[in-house]
């Protein structure tokens, strides 16, 4: 079965500071990958997804992330961190057949940023 | 336009109780998902709608909890018999169809069972 791990609980960055996110997926194919974002008091939005071609996808507030296959990675990346980044991250790992749409998420990550 | 509409946003019950979550999807969203968030948890998948296949149901801790979805549309998830261990915030999703359709979220019903 797809899993999903975030080996870090919280991170703790100061401004400007660049940042990675790790996540690790096990699953049994090609998966898509999923970063999602969810500012305090805000609904889960979407930073970027990843199923096929280039191995690293851009996706928006200056977020990229990196598909390793041979490591079964998808960290999340940002060369600068702004205070507004403050939040908590979620991987998740897209099932890819079948009527099951559903993601599986890891545990998140909770971003602090001093400043 | 309008986003995914979940009410109420609290809800505070009494154990044992019965509650009934509701979630407004975006128009023309056929695929809706109810997630559940607990402290320290991330989200756990409870069930997944996709335009009239039957649902994915996989997810759902117990048979006290079920949902259902009228018309291809609004949603609801009841839970019966209420434990504390109901406690969570719970998050309703839709999207177009397709795998890598990104989710679109409402901002939860955070659920107190005391």
């Amino acid at each position: 079965a797809q899993s999903v791990t975030q080996p870090d609980i919280h991170i703790t960055v100061s401004e400007g500071a660049s940042l990675e996110l790790r996540c690790n997926y096990s699953y049994g194919a090609t998966p898509y990958l999923f970063w999602y974002v969810q500012s305090p008091g805000q609904g889960l939005q979407l930073l970027l997804k990843y199923f096929s071609g280039d191995t690293l996808v851009q996706g928006i507030k200056g977020f990229e992330a990196e598909f390793k296959r041979s490591q079964s990675s998808f960290n999340l990346r940002k060369p600068s961190v702004h205070w507004s980044d403050a939040a908590e991250y979620f991987c998740a790992v897209g099932a890819r057949v079948g009527s099951q749409g559903n993601l599986i998420f890891g545990k998140g990550t909770k971003l602090s940023v001093k400043p | 336009g309008a986003g995914v509409s979940q009410s109420p946003s609290n809800k505070v019950t009494e154990k044992g109780k019965d509650v009934e979550l509701r979630c407004d999807p975006i128009s023309g969203h056929t695929a809706l998902y109810w997630y559940r968030q607990s402290l320290g948890q991330g989200l756990e998948f409870l069930i997944y709608f996709q335009g009239n296949s039957a649902p994915d149901k996989s997810g759902l801790p117990s048979d006290r909890f079920s949902a259902e979805r009228t018309g291809g549309s609004v949603s609801t998830l009841t839970i019966q018999r209420t434990q504390q261990e109901d406690s969570a915030v719970y998050l309703c999703a839709s999207s177009i169809p397709g795998p890598m359709a990104p989710l679109h979220f409402g901002n939860g019903t955070r659920l107190t069972v005391t």
